[in-house]
């Protein structure tokens, strides 16, 4: 069945820097969705993205699906200690199941 | 708040118990998901329901079983519960029964096997 990889599972930033987890499926995805869970929290939907090459941005945030539609990655810049909680990727596929990563978890130092 | 309303927010009980999780999705929402998060895990898809059919089938165990009711609230039952099954229970809405939607989460019922 689909696999959706996520690396990395640990990111720790110092607060200003900027980082990168990546997302890899082993299948072709009809749309790839990022989620945010804050420590305690549930998972709260970020953005979706559905076209091959696509780009979308949101403030610090930039968002990619690759050309492929087989990964995807989420860059964020000047990390802020708002930015704290666990990035989740989540892969869409045509047998209804949305196939998540088990997450890039983000700490800040100040 | 996501509009997903999950009860109860804490549950614990012992081995061999049978406990029931509900959700109630969002108003308009017609699909109902169910996801397990083990600690410092991933989410597991349960299962999903649309308009109250069965819609996809993930790592779901024979123990658990769940359904949608007509009103579309979804209750999760597992039985013979082992000590393994503590975990965080989260459900999901969306609008439609396609994996293109966004799903919202309730705020999960964390459960506890003594």
């Amino acid at each position: 069945g689909q696999q959706v990889m996520q690396i990395p599972q640990y990111q720790h930033v110092q607060e200003g820097e900027d980082f990168t987890t990546y997302c890899n499926s082993s299948t072709t995805l009809s749309n790839i969705q990022w989620y945010k869970q804050r420590p305690g929290g549930h998972p709260v939907f970020l953005i979706q993205l559905v076209k091959s090459g696509e780009v979308k941005k949101q403030k610090r945030l930039t968002f990619q699906f690759g050309e492929a539609k087989k990964n995807s990655s989420l860059h964020i810049t000047a990390t802020q200690t708002t930015d704290v909680g666990t990035y989740f990727c989540a892969g869409g596929s045509n047998d209804y199941k949305l196939s998540f990563g088990a997450g890039t978890t983000v700490t800040v130092r100040a | 708040d996501s509009g997903v309303t999950q009860t109860p927010k804490h549950l614990i009980t012992a081995t061999g118990q049978r406990v029931t999780l509900r959700c109630s999705p969002r108003s308009g929402d017609l699909s109902v998901y169910w996801y397990q998060q083990s600690l410092d895990q991933g989410l597991q898809f349960l299962i999903q329901y649309y308009n109250g059919e069965e819609r996809a089938k993930g790592n779901i165990l024979e123990r658990f079983s769940a359904q949608q009711f007509p009103d579309l609230h979804s209750e999760l039952n597992l039985s013979s519960l082992e000590l393994g099954d503590s975990a965080l229970y989260f459900c999901a809405s969306s609008v439609a029964g396609s994996p293109n939607q966004p799903q919202h989460f309730g705020d999960g019922t964390r459960l506890s096997i003594l």
